[in-house]
């Protein structure tokens, strides 16, 4: 059973740092592009980091230069390095996987249940 | 970034009714190359993570009923539920993956009438 499993997440105080965890299993992982998407409390889906199998990395905007996607081939692992956190992150963090193998211009498969982080003081 | 939006916000529909959720693009999300339409729906029931529906506008993923289907091409788009069922209760949402960041719609949310 192709399975993607969010752990990581928890309360952060604003400025401060979280790694998330995903582990992928039912898969082969080095072959597929892997993403995080987040949903902030009531809200819309908005993508945030992709990396190819080959650690070629798309980042969004709001959080290029504070994040770093990250992936362990041999662990079957994806990691979200998040810094300087600010209020505006909280959200579930959802890993999922693309549907295209190593081609980012593709739709979202498989989703984990996702992880919730909250920035607050 | 391309921008999608969804019409309506919130609908309300009987059991056994159709349903129907618009998708607009604010550019062509339609690729010359393989003639392709770049758009993706997902269900996201309550407290569950999203779930593909159909992809290539038009294309149902695997185990999903075929009273779900999708239609359109360039900037319009429309996902319809042929006869609503208890379980199809859910926010949908559409996405472009043509260029990037792949953007999402606000979310359409279906309820039973």
């Amino acid at each position: 059973e192709v399975q993607l499993v969010e752990s990581g997440g928890g309360l952060v105080q604003p400025g401060g740092s979280l790694r998330l965890s995903c582990a992928a299993s039912g898969f082969t992982f080095s072959s597929y592009i892997m993403n995080w998407v987040r949903q902030a409390p009531g809200k819309g889906l908005e993508w945030v980091s992709s990396i190819g199998g080959s650690s070629t990395i798309y980042n969004a905007d709001s959080v290029r230069g504070r994040f770093t996607i990250s992936r362990d081939n041999a662990k079957n692992s994806l990691y979200l390095q998040m810094n300087s956190l600010r209020a505006e992150d909280t959200a579930v963090y959802y890993c999922a996987r693309n549907g295209g193998h190593d081609d980012y211009y593709y739709y979202m498969d498989v989703w984990g249940k996702g992880t919730t982080v909250t920035v607050s003081s | 970034d391309i921008v999608m939006t969804q019409s309506p916000d919130s609908l309300a529909v009987s059991l056994g009714e159709r349903a129907t959720i618009n998708c607009k693009s604010s550019q062509s999300v339609l690729h010359s190359s393989n003639n392709k339409n770049y758009l993706a729906w997902y269900q996201q029931k309550p407290g569950q993570p999203p779930n593909l529906l159909i992809y290539w506008a038009s294309t149902r993923d695997s185990g999903v009923p075929d009273r779900f289907s999708g239609s359109g091409s360039g900037t319009d788009f429309t996902l319809t539920i042929s006869s609503l069922q208890a379980e199809d209760v859910a926010v949908y949402y559409c996405q472009q993956y043509y260029t990037s960041p792949r953007t999402f719609g606000q979310g359409t949310k279906l309820e039973i009438k």
